[in-house]
C-alpha cells in the first residue's frame, strides 16, 4: 500500500491549453474522488467514482472538465481551454465504501497554475 | 449559508493548553463527521471521525458531536507547536458518501 499517488505534482500552463492529471488510488479502495482547493478554502467536491462508474458530478464542474476511471483503477481529470480561475490544487482521494469511518485518504495533489 | 461552517481563525493557544475547534453544519441528513489536519502546502490527513452523539477520544484528541445542535468540535489536549496547522471539518450524508468540507480553522500553538 503506497497511498494515493497523483501526477504531476505541479503544472504550469498557458491560458487556453488543455491539461490532464492522473490519480492512482489505494489498490483495494473502490471509491475515488476529485476535489479542488484554493488558498484559504476547504476542498471543494468535483466528482466521484465507484469502481468505473461516475456517480456524481458537482454543478460547479463545467463542461470543460471531464473525469474518467476506465478500468476502475486509476483516474484522469482533464481540463480543456484552461482559464486563470482554474488555478488551484487538485486533490484526489480514495476510500473503501464498506468501511464506515475511514473517510478519505488524500493524495499529495496537483498544483495547477494557469498563466 | 455554507453547509459546513468553521471560524477561519487563527486560533492561538500556548503550548500545553487545550485547543478547542468548532464546526456547525446545516444539513440534518449529515450522518458522519470527520476532522482533517492540513499543514501548509500539504494535503489533508484524517485525524478522527465521529457519527454518534457524545464524545470520542483518541490520544490527545477528543471529537464531540451534538446532532440536535448540529455542532461538532475537536479538542486537542496538551497542544504542541507541531499541532499548528489548519483543521478541516467535513460532513457526510450516507445517501451520497461525498464529504463536504468547511473552510478550515487555522491553529497556532505558541511555544
Amino acid at each position: 500500500d503506497t497511498g494515493v499517488s497523483q501526477d504531476p505534482r505541479h503544472k504550469i500552463t498557458k491560458r487556453g491549453q488543455n491539461v490532464t492529471f492522473r490519480c492512482d488510488p489505494i489498490s483495494e479502495h473502490n471509491r475515488l474522488y476529485w476535489y479542488r482547493q484554493t488558498l484559504g478554502q476547504g476542498p471543494e467536491f468535483l466528482t466521484y467514482f465507484q469502481n468505473e462508474a461516475q456517480l456524481e458530478k458537482s454543478r460547479l464542474l463545467s463542461d470543460r472538465f471531464s473525469a474518467e476511471r476506465p478500468k476502475g483503477s486509476f483516474s484522469t481529470l482533464e481540463i480543456q481551454r484552461t482559464e486563470q480561475g482554474d488555478s488551484a490544487m487538485y486533490l484526489c482521494a480514495s476510500s473503501l465504501v464498506e468501511q464506515l469511518g475511514y473517510g478519505y485518504t488524500f493524495g499529495s495533489g496537483t498544483r495547477l497554475t494557469v498563466v | 449559508q455554507k453547509e459546513v461552517e468553521q471560524n477561519s481563525g487563527p486560533l492561538s493557544v500556548p503550548e500545553g493548553a487545550i485547543a478547542s475547534l468548532n464546526c456547525t453544519y446545516s444539513d440534518r441528513g449529515s450522518q458522519s463527521f470527520f476532522w482533517y489536519r492540513q499543514y501548509s502546502g500539504k494535503s489533508p490527513e484524517l485525524i478522527m471521525f465521529i457519527y454518534s452523539n457524545g464524545d470520542k477520544e483518541d490520544g490527545r484528541f477528543t471529537a464531540q458531536l451534538n446532532k440536535a445542535s448540529q455542532y461538532v468540535s475537536l479538542l486537542i489536549r496538551d497542544s504542541q507547536p507541531s499541532d499548528s496547522a489548519t483543521y478541516l471539518c467535513a460532513a457526510r450524508m450516507d445517501s451520497s458518501y461525498k464529504l463536504i468540507f468547511g473552510s478550515g480553522t487555522r491553529l497556532l500553538v505558541r511555544p
